[in-house]
């Protein structure tokens, strides 16, 4: 988990509020990475971003959530008008560019932030 | 239906003994990433295997990747308390499209318990 950074690491909301969960990735890497770990179930994917850039968001829900890379500044995942659903581990990974350009598969988790939504 | 399927889904042993956690697909993987994740905090990882067929050691621990890369396994010999924790499988499946890098696909997960 060594130099990915996720804040707060614990978060606590009433239902209708707004979650905003930051990341700041390891130095050198520009991908990021979203994945929600809900009780009992496993990480899945969210979105991977580069900076400005959204590259996939197919495992984000349609409503209430998005997600930036600004230019400068962490990651932030935003969740609107939360829920008692959306109560979750949320981790962002980062990777590094590997050659080519291309991305390697290789991806360094923070230490999650804990959403629990009241 | 779940891409990577992981077994067992829980391991309870004592210390000293050997314990293997698989992970198999019917899906080609680019690579694929075994991470430990303990309670509280985020998957730490512990080794990436690229190659069919690639062996890689680390310590106690034993990575495969089979030949055709749909499968992996983890070995520890002689167990230790330590290594108690979730054991995660994940890695990108290479589709029709070509592979699609970013969206890491995890297994179930594997809870080993090791006993003094």
């Amino acid at each position: 988990n060594a130099g990915v950074m996720q804040n707060p690491r614990h978060l606590v909301r009433r239902r209708g509020q707004e979650a905003r969960l930051r990341c700041s990735p390891m130095k050198g890497h520009s991908h990021v990475y979203w994945y929600r770990q809900l009780p009992e179930e496993g990480l899945k994917f969210m979105v991977y971003l580069q900076k400005e850039n959204i590259i996939d968001e197919s495992g984000m829900p349609k409503e209430r959530f998005s997600a930036e890379f600004p230019k400068e500044g962490p990651s932030i995942l935003r969740i609107q008008q939360v829920v008692r659903g959306d109560s979750a581990a949320y981790f962002c990974a980062s990777s590094p560019l590997g050659l080519a350009g291309v991305t390697t598969d290789t991806q360094y988790f923070g230490p999650g932030t804990r959403l629990t939504v009241l | 239906t779940q891409l990577l399927e992981q077994s067992p889904q829980f391991l309870s042993i004592q210390e000293g003994e050997n314990l293997t956690v698989y992970c198999n697909s019917s899906s080609v993987f680019s690579s694929l990433q075994w991470y430990r994740q303990e309670p509280g905090e985020g998957p730490v990882l512990l080794v990436t295997v690229v190659t069919g067929g690639e062996v890689k050691k680390l310590k106690r621990l034993t990575f495969q990747f089979g030949d055709a890369r749909k499968d992996s396994s983890l070995h520890i010999t002689a167990a230790q308390p330590g290594d108690t924790g979730l054991y995660l499988c994940a890695g990108t499946p290479i589709g029709a499209g070509g592979t699609s890098y970013g969206k890491l696909t995890f297994g179930q997960g594997t809870i080993l318990t090791v006993h003094p």
